[in-house]
């Protein structure tokens, strides 16, 4: 399967500050997925982006598939921001579905 | 919207029992997921499934099983349990190899 790596593993940021955390990924891949998992465990889809830039409120998200990297950019924190941000990837030789996981971002933001 | 619900989020058991998590989704989708998630080590796949009675080995299937009676529901069997299967367990359901969603987990504390 394909490796995927997230930097940096930890993040601590003051409220109202941007952010960008970085995914790399080894092989060519055909789904793309950033979650930010919740306080009680649960994982919140954020965005699906095989390539491209999407941007959804406060969060954007771009990935080049020919360089193998993937972006999740976050503009003024909130503490509830706080949270592990994962990325996930499906490698292109793949027809099952399964998604391949990086260790994840932890982010604190304080007030 | 996509939903996927978990049978209980804490679940606490002895060691030697058997122990079943329920997974069902309600979108129809073909392709189903169990994972583990611990301290350190990210998300990791155990089993995952593409159709009825159809089921593929992850990365970590020691000491699982897995049964898929019906399309929207997916169990993972702990046939006799252990303290090392104490862990976070996430199911997840797709269509095909595009986007995935997940359940709110089910905090397992085997003693």
């Amino acid at each position: 399967g394909i490796q995927v790596e997230q930097s940096p593993p930890d993040l601590i940021l003051q409220e109202g500050a941007n952010s960008t955390l970085r995914c790399n990924f080894s092989d060519s891949v055909n789904n793309l997925q950033w979650f930010h998992q919740n306080p009680w465990g649960q994982l919140i889809n954020l965005f699906y982006i095989p390539s491209g830039t999407k941007q959804n409120g406060r969060l954007s998200a771009t990935t080049v598939a020919t360089e193998r990297y993937s972006l999740l950019y976050i503009s003024s924190s909130q503490t509830t921001d706080s949270g592990v941000y994962f990325c996930a990837a499906r490698d292109r030789g793949s027809t099952l579905g399964r998604l391949y996981f990086g260790r994840g971002t932890q982010l604190t933001v304080w007030p | 919207d996509v939903k996927v619900t978990q049978s209980s989020r804490y679940l606490v058991k002895r060691t030697g029992e058997k122990v079943f998590l329920e997974c069902v989704q309600d979108m129809d989708h073909e392709n189903m997921f169990w994972y583990r998630q611990d301290p350190g080590l990210g998300l990791r796949l155990i089993y995952f499934s593409y159709d009825v009675k159809m089921k593929e080995k992850g990365d970590i299937p020691e000491g699982y099983s897995v049964s898929r009676e019906k399309k929207e529901r997916f169990s993972l069997i702990l046939e006799s349990a252990s303290t090392n299967q104490t862990s976070m367990y996430l199911c997840a359901s797709s269509l095909g190899g595009s986007e995935q969603f997940f359940g709110p987990g089910t905090r397992l504390t085997v003693l």
